[in-house]
């Protein structure tokens, strides 16, 4: 089993839907940060949380530190949505380690 | 700053040869990680340097490879006797020290034929 699972592997969505893709760890992390990956291999880091909720623009992202689960929801989603996203948690006492998902792939139609 | 960048983008390498990728940080950065991906899969870490020192190596990087940051600058990361399964995207990526926000590059993809 991996330390960090993610859910689902694919995602389809039609313009404009509410999408939401969940990240589950059994490590213990200090950090955990979502990335998005478009083809050709590039990654922008989308949001690092400790704790609580973050919000940038049509993106939010929640971590439940005592359930160890984060999400990553998307708003009005749109067809430039459609990327990679992988959660990563920075493993406690590491500094460089992330530990990462393998991706769920976001596909929105229009 | 134009963030963080890889050279090369692209290399196709016979097997049995080496291969050397660069990684220029971003200039106030003073961590620099480097990552390996397969196809299909999350990133995995290889190592990190604070500075020019290397600080934690993961058992991924056997001793063919080697990475240095010699000035705490930009970094290489060296693959020696390449095999078809050194395949892989080199990610490279660079942040302050501490749990803050790590920036990538473009990603060095390696092709062993």
């Amino acid at each position: 089993k991996n330390e960090v699972e993610q859910s689902p592997q694919n995602l389809t969505a039609q313009e404009g839907e509410f999408i939401t893709i969940n990240c589950s760890y059994s490590v213990g992390i200090s950090a955990l940060h979502w990335l998005q990956q478009h083809p050709g291999g590039g990654i922008v880091s989308l949001f690092m949380l400790s704790s609580g909720k973050k919000k940038h623009g049509r993106l939010i992202a929640t971590i439940n530190i005592q359930e160890k689960h984060s999400s990553l929801h998307i708003t009005a989603s749109h067809p430039r949505d459609s990327a990679v996203y992988i959660c990563a948690g920075r493993r406690w006492g590491s500094q460089g380690n992330l530990i990462f998902g393998k991706g769920t792939k976001l596909s929105v139609k229009p | 700053d134009t963030g963080v960048s890889q050279n090369p983008r692209h290399k196709i390498t016979k097997r049995g040869q080496n291969v050397t990728f660069r990684c220029d940080p971003i200039s106030e950065h003073n961590r620099l990680y480097w990552y390996r991906q397969t196809l299909g899969q999350g990133p995995e870490f290889l190592t990190y340097f604070q500075n020019e020192a290397q600080l934690e190596k993961s058992r991924l990087l056997s001793d063919r490879f080697s990475a240095e940051r010699p000035k705490g600058s930009f970094s290489t990361l060296e693959i020696q006797r390449t095999e078809q399964g050194d395949s892989a995207m080199y990610l490279c990526a660079s942040s302050f020290a501490g749990d803050t926000e790590a920036f990538f590059g473009q990603g060095t993809r390696l092709t062993v034929v």
